[in-house]
């Protein structure tokens, strides 16, 4: 059974930056069978997709966070990680991992596993 | 961006009947290439990550009852979860995949 675990951070600074982790088990980072994925859901708000990241390293932003935002993958520790810089109190938030069927449902991203969620607030 | 909107933002259904949830999308989800409608549908109970439902507006994800089913084509989409459990109670989501960046509806709250 695939098991995604976010850590980090759960302050942090304004004007600081945002650093998660996700760590992977039961599967790997490595297939190139999916997408590994951040999203993140705000008081109130909807869901919210970050980008997401391939094994090979390529990745695909919301252009919403282009400016700030990246994502990594590390295949020998089967993780991979988020930074979003310069954070204002709008990033608060539980921020997910997820699986993303992409490169395996026809580059259509749906997310079938999920991390537990962390909660991150931004706040002096 | 496409925008999803769902309908309504929540709702009270009696244990045992029919509880329907709406989601348009301010664009095409279906591709004409496939005929595909490109959305998915989630279910969040309280303090947990969402579960992925149903993709393709009407394919159900392995180990999902039959109980939950998807429809609608285009920009018109609904989940219809039939005879009502208590474990329902959850907020649903509805997300498109047509094309980057992707988004979720604001999600609709299930009560019994």
């Amino acid at each position: 059974q695939v098991q995604l675990q976010e850590s980090g951070p759960g302050l942090v600074r304004p004007s600081q930056t945002l650093s998660l982790t996700c760590t992977v088990s039961g599967g790997s980072v490595s297939s190139n069978r999916y997408y590994w994925s951040w999203i993140r859901q705000r008081p109130g708000k909807g869901l919210e997709w970050l980008g997401y990241v391939y094994y090979s390293g390529g990745r695909y932003y919301n252009p919403s966070f282009k400016s700030r935002i990246d994502m990594s993958v590390d295949t020998s520790k089967n993780q991979f990680s988020l930074r979003l810089i310069s954070v204002t109190a709008a990033d608060s938030a539980v921020y997910y991992c997820a699986r993303d069927r992409g490169p395996s449902n026809g580059g259509s991203s749906i997310f079938d596993y999920w991390g537990q969620g962390t909660q991150v607030t931004v706040s002096s | 961006d496409i925008v999803m909107t769902q309908s309504p933002d929540s709702l009270a259904v009696s244990l045992g009947e029919r509880a329907t949830i709406n989601c348009k999308s301010s664009q095409s989800l279906l591709y004409s290439s496939n005929k595909k409608n490109y959305i998915a549908w989630y279910q969040q109970k309280p303090g947990q990550p969402p579960k992925l439902l149903i993709y393709w507006a009407s394919t159900r994800e392995s180990g999902v009852p039959d109980r939950f089913s998807g429809s609608g084509s285009g920009t018109d989409f609904t989940l219809t979860i039939h005879n009502l459990q208590a474990e329902d109670v959850a907020v649903y989501h509805c997300q498109h995949y047509h094309s980057p960046p992707f988004t979720f509806g604001q999600g609709t709250k299930l009560e019994i």
